[in-house]
């Protein structure tokens, strides 16, 4: 079945400092990817998301392309913020019932 | 995009009873999703649930310990049952986003300890 390797955590980093946060995926075709946001206390949110190879989704300043010839999709942003402190978590979709499958989660903490 | 409403939102529970989680959502989806966040780790799939039919459970699941309903098109349950300190996790149903696109929505998750 499908599977996703995510970068492990903890992750701590100064305010704005570079952030890539690695994902990999393994899946029969091609599967839509996404990177998936849990701030403290909260729900998991969609961050943002590509369905093709060479997509790039963005959303809040986080970026990610969907690499095919390494079955990649790292997670990126060039200036963090203390406000990016949360888990985050890469995934895949795939399967006859396109059911999401998760990588472990990396937790992020950003320091002023 | 789809809203869920998830409840409770959290439950403390004693060993060997159970406790059903629902789901209701604003509109009319096909497939809902269940999964569990055990504490620390990822989310990881229970079962699939379509309308008028039974629930497809992932491995290690099975329908006696997570029995699930699927009345209607909007609305779906999630029954832990008999319950013991390792069912102790966050449980999640989730739909797609907006229907024929990808992209899921989650609701805010049910917290239950097992005491």
């Amino acid at each position: 079945g499908d599977s996703v390797t995510q970068m492990e955590g903890p992750v701590t980093l100064s305010e704005e400092a570079f952030l890539t946060i690695n994902c990999t995926y393994t899946a029969t075709g091609y599967p839509s990817l996404f990177w998936y946001v849990q701030y403290p206390g909260e729900g998991l949110q969609l961050l943002l998301k590509a369905t093709k190879a060479d997509d790039k989704g963005s959303n809040k300043g986080f970026e990610a392309t969907y690499r095919k010839e390494t079955t990649s999709f790292h997670l990126e942003k060039g200036s963090v913020q203390v406000s990016d402190s949360a888990v985050y978590f890469c995934a895949a979709e795939g399967g006859s019932a396109r059911q999401l499958t998760f990588g472990s989660g990396t937790q992020l903490t950003v320091l002023p | 995009s789809a809203v869920i409403s998830q409840k409770p939102s959290r439950d403390i529970c004693q060993r060997g009873t159970s406790l059903t989680i629902q789901c209701q959502v604003d509109s009319q989806v096909t497939m809902m999703f269940w999964y569990r966040q055990q504490p620390g780790q990822s989310l990881t799939l229970i079962a699939t649930a379509n309308q008028g039919s039974e629930a497809t459970y992932e491995s290690g699941f099975v329908i006696d310990k997570f029995p699930i309903s699927r009345p209607n098109l909007t609305f779906s349950t999630l029954t832990v049952s008999n319950m013991s300190p390792e069912d102790s996790s966050i449980y999640l149903c989730s739909v797609e986003s907006v229907r024929g696109q990808r992209g899921y929505t989650f609701g805010s998750g049910t917290r239950l300890t097992v005491v």
